[in-house]
């Protein structure tokens, strides 16, 4: 059973700080990996995509990696600001015919301004 | 279009009531998903169609819930006699499919459940 697990659970750091948040799955026969943001109480901003044969992708100040082998991918904010502040949930896709996405538990981060 | 809908954004009820909610994809989606997420937690995966079939349910979705998509359009997700146990966010996302592009999932703002 495919499990995504995200570390750590929550974050705080100060403006301009460069950070890495991690998501680790078990079963490395995955489709994709996904990226999301989630502000509170609201629904689900994809961040990054990256299909299973890609190692990488970026946008602006995110840099999402990802190494199926060790079931790893982190997303790296660099220059973080106060409106990044928000949940980060990565999210698996099994090979099978759903393509149903499997989250983790994701990561709160807060930058304090 | 400007992406998938979920009515209502909010609902109260009273435990032991029935209620219904409704997605509306992107156009000429033609996969449908349903995701629960209780605080604290990641989404968790309910129910998939593609087209007007339900092809997968999770073991998350008991007796009580139901889901259609008639026509392959619009979904509803019907919860009858809710337990203050079923208040969480219900997330809708719809894909195009047809290859590695088109699994991309993309994701209504959700319908918040509270049951009292």
């Amino acid at each position: 059973k495919q499990e995504v697990t995200q570390i750590p659970a929550a974050l705080s750091v100060p403006e301009g700080e460069n950070l890495v948040l991690n998501c680790s799955f078990t079963d490395s026969a995955i489709y994709n990996l996904q990226w999301f943001r989630q502000d509170p109480g609201k629904g689900l901003t994809s961040l990054l995509l990256i299909q299973s044969s890609q190692r990488e992708q970026t946008s602006g100040r995110l840099n999402a990696s990802l190494d199926k082998s060790s079931g790893r991918s982190t997303l790296y904010i660099a220059a973080s600001q106060p409106g990044d502040s928000a949940t980060y949930l990565c999210a698996v896709t099994l090979t099978s015919g759903t393509y149903k996405y499997i989250f983790g538990t994701g990561t709160r981060l807060k930058v304090l301004a | 279009d400007t992406g998938v809908s979920q009515n209502p954004r909010h609902k109260i009820t009273k435990r032991g009531q029935n209620v219904t909610f409704r997605c509306d994809p992107i156009s000429e989606h033609n996969r449908l998903y349903w995701y629960r997420q209780t605080l604290g937690q990641g989404p968790e995966f309910l129910t998939y169609f593609q087209n007007e079939a339900q092809l997968e349910k999770s073991r998350l979705l008991s007796d009580r819930f139901s889901a259609e998509r008639p026509k392959g359009s619009f979904s509803t997700l019907e919860i009858q006699r809710t337990e203050q146990g079923d208040s969480a966010m219900y997330l809708c996302a719809s894909s195009p499919g047809g290859g590695p592009r088109g699994e991309t999932q993309y994701f209504g703002p959700g319908t918040r459940l509270l049951v009292l």
